[in-house]
């Protein structure tokens, strides 16, 4: 069974620019975790996609945003970057069943560098 | 403010020993807790969990311990092996399907 992918595994831009992260889950699952891992930093809570829909959001300006698609795969955008937002972005997926709280199992990240 | 807190940002063990590592957390409305293992160039992937109704749950050599009213997690590894070097996160919720995660520890096993 293949694993959380994403793309790309590293990712180089300038302040100002756009960078677009992409996010496939586990097949079967419906939910979709945005996470940072800043250096020296645990991992921040971003966003999290469920059925298409946005259900939780860490607190992090509205320049990240993202969103999921009927697939389930989901993308996170972030908007006039600045040198902080580098770091690692990882995507975890999970399978919601019945209100129980499902493991997260995660992607290998895509590192993000801000010039 | 950090709700989950992982005060040793390092630890080293010998080969066949227990590794201990420790978990605060501030919010009495936590619920479940779990621990990941994280390798070089890895997503971290799930390691044991345990609701607040317990205060023990075993999986193999690994064993996590809660108690609620000093707000305090460990997880034991009995006994540690080389392959369990790698960098340890606590995490924890409230059931609202958002994990905070504490900073960290890096156990180092020594051959």
């Amino acid at each position: 069974e293949a694993g959380v992918t994403q793309s790309p595994t590293h990712l180089i831009k300038t302040r100002g620019q756009q960078a677009t992260l992409r996010c496939s889950p586990i097949s079967g699952h419906t939910s979709v975790y945005w996470y940072q891992q800043a250096l020296g930093l645990g991992l921040q809570f971003l966003l999290w996609y469920d059925e298409g829909e946005e259900r939780n959001r860490g607190n992090f300006p509205p320049r990240f945003s993202g969103r999921q698609f009927p697939n389930y795969s989901s993308e996170l955008n972030v908007n006039a970057l600045e040198l902080e937002d580098s770091a690692l972005y990882l995507c975890a997926s999970s399978f919601l069943s019945g209100g129980a709280l499902d493991t997260q199992y995660f992607g290998p990240g895509t590192r993000l560098t801000v010039l | 403010d950090q709700q989950v807190k992982q005060n040793s940002p390092s630890l080293s063990v010998q080969e066949g020993r227990i590794s201990i590592l420790n978990c605060d957390y501030t919010n009495s409305m936590f619920d479940y807790f779990l621990w990941y293992k994280k390798y070089p160039a890895e997503g971290p992937t799930f390691l044991i969990s345990i609701s607040s109704i317990k205060d023990k749950n075993e999986d193999g050599r690994f064993t996590v311990f809660l108690n609620k009213s000093a707000k305090h997690l460990s997880l034991h590894i009995v006994p540690s092996q080389p392959g369990d070097s790698a960098v340890y996160f606590c995490a924890a919720s409230s059931g609202t399907y958002k994990y905070i995660f504490g900073t960290g520890t890096r156990l180092k096993v020594l051959a």
